[in-house]
């Protein structure tokens, strides 16, 4: 079956720091990935997203490549604020109108 | 804010009953996702509505029940209530032909 499989956390890290959450994923198919954001007390927000091997997904700074040969989907932002820290989560869906498969979500805390 | 809505936000009741939970999607999208997120579960797809047809089942429980009605706002049915059914329940739309999913902002469900 399909799944994502993500580090886990808590990952803590100061204000301005570089930031790297893997997500690896297992998939059938050629799926699209993506990452979400929950910020405390709140749903999940769509950060970006990557739909074919090579793709770069970005926003808000964030920015997570499609390596098909390596079947990862890794999140990086180079200098972090305090306003990132929330639940990041990997999920991939194999078809549009499918399900998403969610990995298991990487805690961030940054500390000013 | 995604364009998904929720209601109620929270939810306490006790083992045995049974609650409803709404969801509207964003205007235009026809497919409507349901999930669940627990703590030693993550996050699990439960079911699938397109435009009034159930598309897709997930890890729902044969006590869970879902209906999308002709305004395409759904509901899901959460009967003979246990405690391990405490969980946060999100609500999904998307556009047909695309990937990505919007959330809403979760319905949190206690049962004592």
């Amino acid at each position: 079956g399909n799944s994502v499989t993500q580090m886990e956390g808590p990952v803590t890290l100061s204000e301005e720091a570089f930031l790297t959450i893997n997500c690896t994923y297992t998939a059938t198919g050629y799926p699209s990935l993506f990452w979400y954001v929950q910020y405390p007390g709140e749903g999940l927000q769509l950060l970006l997203k990557a739909t074919k091997a090579d793709d770069k997904g970005s926003n808000k700074g964030f920015e997570a490549t499609y390596r098909k040969e390596t079947t990862s989907f890794h999140l990086e932002k180079g200098s972090v604020q305090v306003s990132d820290s929330a639940v990041y989560f990997c999920a991939l869906i194999l078809n549009a109108g499918n399900m998403l498969t969610f990995g298991g979500g990487t805690r961030l805390m940054v500390k000013p | 804010d995604s364009g998904v809505t929720q209601t109620p936000k929270h939810l306490i009741t006790a083992t045995g009953q049974r609650v409803t939970l709404r969801c509207s999607p964003r205007s235009g999208d026809l497919s409507v996702y349901w999930y669940q997120q627990s703590l030693d579960q993550g996050l699990q797809f439960l079911i699938q509505y397109y435009n009034g047809e159930e598309r897709a089942k997930g890890n729902i429980l044969e006590r869970f029940s879902a209906q999308q009605f002709p305004d395409l706002h759904s509901e899901l049915n959460l009967s003979s209530l246990e405690l391990g059914d405490s969980a946060l329940y999100f609500c999904a739309s998307s556009v047909a032909g695309r990937g990505e999913q919007y959330f809403g902002p979760g319905t949190r469900l206690t049962v004592t």
